[in-house]
């Protein structure tokens, strides 16, 4: 029972480099989150989508593209890598809205961009 | 917004209480309690939902007043094992169903 997987696990970018972020969910959820969480900070929603095709801006979008093309997957994407994007980037996924269920997270995307 | 928690961090000794505390400037329709430990990822403890409900989990309980836009978080009998960082993650209703975190409170538990 895989749950919520992210690949990958770490990534070392250079500035200005691109890379896309995968998440896949197996628990047939319709919504899906990506968070960035620094020292601090707690946990910052990116992006979400409330299901497939459909994407939302959440509290720190800048800089970051979603998509959602299979229910089951939700890409973050960094079109130009900056230093400010080093983070650890969480997914999730839950039910339906107000269905009173948790999120449930992925182990996370240790991203440093030099 | 992000809610608010205190306190930001409390060491305590193996069977102490602790409390912890989320607070919002908004109306709220439920408050969700997570748990994190140091390299992993959050993992769920419990929803409170509007109405001032409590609910538990073993010796962790927690209870919602609606009126104040707070919830606490209640830790009877720490272990070892509640080490971590505590997130409470407020939800204000609308069209879409989505979380705010707090900061977090950094919970060391010693023996």
């Amino acid at each position: 029972n895989a749950g919520v997987t992210q690949t990958p696990k770490f990534r070392v970018l250079k500035t200005g480099q691109s890379m896309t972020l995968l998440c896949a969910q197996d628990m047939n959820h319709e919504y899906m989150y990506w968070y960035r969480q620094d020292p601090g900070m707690g946990l910052r929603l990116i992006h979400y989508s409330v299901g497939e095709g459909t994407t939302a801006k959440g509290e720190v979008p800048d800089g970051y593209n979603v998509s959602r093309l299979k229910k089951q997957n939700f890409l973050l994407g960094l079109e130009s890598a900056a230093p400010s994007q080093t983070s650890v980037y969480f997914c999730a996924s839950s039910t339906s809205p107000r269905a009173n269920q948790p999120q449930h997270f992925g182990d996370g995307t240790r991203l440093s961009i030099l | 917004q992000q809610p608010v928690q205190s306190p930001q961090a409390v060491i305590l000794r193996e069977g102490e209480d602790a409390v912890i505390n989320c607070s919002s400037s908004k109306a709220l329709y439920s408050v969700h309690w997570y748990r994190q430990k140091h390299g992993e990822a959050p993992v769920f403890l419990m929803i409170l939902l509007k109405g001032g409900e409590q609910k538990g989990h073993e010796k962790i309980s927690a209870s919602f007043n609606e009126k104040k836009q707070q919830s606490s978080l209640y830790l009877t009998a720490s272990q070892l094992s509640y080490s971590g960082t505590y997130f409470c993650g407020t939800d204000s209703g609308g069209s879409n169903y989505k979380l705010t975190f707090g900061k977090g409170t950094l919970l060391t538990v010693n023996p």
